[in-house]
């Protein structure tokens, strides 16, 4: 299994431009998330989705996007890109279910894509 | 959502046990204590999640005291491989609908040296 795979992994940016990181698992999770980490410190959520169709802001939504059509693809949008969103984004799935019975809610991270705005 | 509060940062040798303490006062009923580690240009990873007394895996151990204001990630017999941020989660499971605002503080630096 590939578990959760990020496109790109490298990109740098000009102000004002956009674009679109993409995440797809094959795991069948039912809930998929959009992390930045900046230098030194802790994961942010940017978006979470518990399912196709339904999407949610998380801690830091604003200047992005995101669309959730299929189970396997969660793509975030950068519009008009700023310094400020110079980051490592990484995407993440999980499966929600009954803890009674061992699941533990477990996320699986992609490998991260590092976004550079100049 | 359950705020946690860590160590910044902690060193060990190879060969001890360590033990890193993450407290988390306003921690609800149905909350859930995870434990991830990360290392450098990588995701994090799944370590551990226990609900309360103790629960332990091939890699580690969680304390969980009877007011599960606090808990406690142990690494046995750490080795340099074990150098890495480890992040302490406090969040429950929704089983249907709702969400699963996991957040991460900024963990703690484990420093394990020769």
């Amino acid at each position: 299994n590939a578990g959760v795979t990020q496109t790109p992994k490298f990109r740098i940016l000009k102000i004002g431009q956009s674009m679109t990181l993409q995440c797809t698992q094959d795991m069948n999770h039912n809930y998929m998330y959009w992390y930045r980490q900046d230098p030194g410190m802790g994961l942010k959520l940017i978006y979470y989705s518990v399912g196709a169709g339904i999407t949610d802001k998380g801690e830091v939504p604003n200047g992005y996007n995101v669309s959730r059509s299929t189970t396997e693809d969660f793509p975030l949008r950068l519009e008009l890109a700023a310094p400020s969103q110079t980051s490592v984004y990484f995407c993440a799935s999980s499966y929600s279910g009954d803890p009674s019975v061992g699941y533990t809610g477990e996320l699986f991270f992609g490998e991260g894509s590092r976004l550079t705005v100049l | 959502l359950a705020k946690t509060t860590q160590p910044i940062s902690m060193d060990s040798y190879e060969g001890q046990e360590v033990n890193i303490t993450c407290s988390h006062n306003n921690i609800a009923t149905n909350d859930y204590i995870t434990w991830y580690q990360q290392f450098p240009s990588q995701g994090p990873r799944f370590i551990i999640q226990g609900y309360k007394t103790k629960v332990t895996n091939e890699v580690a151990s969680l304390f969980i005291p009877a007011d599960r204001k606090s808990s406690t990630l142990s690494l046995p017999r750490v080795s340099l491989s074990d150098t890495a941020v480890y992040y302490c989660l406090v969040g429950f499971r929704i089983l249907t609908g709702g969400g699963n605002k996991l957040t991460f503080g900024t963990g703690t630096q484990l420093k394990v040296e020769l």
